[in-house]
């Protein structure tokens, strides 16, 4: 079945950037959305924005001046790309399968990854 | 950006209960609500789609139900692998935003 795995730094300086890979196992990343979504420690998901297998992005205007996404389809991969965090950007990253049943262009997520502590800090 | 409020916060219940779990929009999202179980360091697990439609191997006892503003998830019959976190999703527009989660706890 298909598996997703983030992968990254655990530690991140304030002020530098952020970088997280999500591989896609057991299935292609294309005709799929990927999306990212965090969680800090004690508060709600947050959705970050998603990207389409040919590239085409969305991001959440919270993050939009500082986020990108990127697919790598010849290594089955999506990346996240943070710049200039700092303490809130401390969180448990995830990356997760958008998906639509039903085909009516709305999306869930379907299959998420175990997600990855990132912790910014000096 | 659409608010999601979810009550209560904390639930106490005993196996065998009967559990809701309510998730309130700040405006019309009907039907695209989704509802995540997640346990402590595991990834979240969808559960419901659109609203009240159970993911294919989710088990009966849980049920979705609810319209433009308010929705709800019920599960039947506690079992003690439901004990864990639970999260709605609107995604009838961007951004996509979560509930602050119920934690379900036993009594």
């Amino acid at each position: 079945q298909v598996q997703l795995q983030e992968s990254g730094p655990g530690l991140v300086k304030p002020s530098e950037t952020l970088s997280l890979t999500c591989s896609v196992s057991g299935g292609s990343i294309n005709s799929y959305f990927w999306s990212w979504i965090r969680q800090p420690a004690g508060k709600k998901l947050e959705w970050i924005g998603r990207i389409f297998a040919s590239g085409s992005t969305y991001y959440n205007p919270s993050l939009k001046s500082r986020v990108t996404m990127s697919v790598d389809t010849s290594k089955n991969q999506v990346s996240l790309k943070l710049t200039s965090v700092t303490a809130a950007d401390t969180a448990v990253y995830y990356c997760a399968r958008d998906y639509d049943a039903d085909r009516v262009f709305y999306w869930y997520f379907d299959l998420w990854g175990r997600g990855t502590l990132v912790t910014v800090s000096s | 950006d659409i608010e999601m409020t979810q009550s209560p916060s904390t639930l106490s219940a005993s196996v065998g209960d009967r559990v809701t779990i309510t998730c309130r929009a700040s405006q019309s999202i009907t039907p695209w609500l989704a509802w995540y179980q997640q346990k402590p360091g595991k990834a979240p697990k969808l559960l419901i789609y659109k609203a009240s439609t159970l993911e294919s191997g989710v088990p009966s006892r849980f049920s979705g139900s609810g319209s433009g503003t308010e929705f709800t998830l019920t599960i039947s019959s506690l079992q003690p692998d439901d004990f864990a976190t639970y999260h709605c999703q609107q995604y009838n527009s961007y951004p996509y935003t979560f509930g602050q989660g119920t934690k379900l706890e036993i009594k």
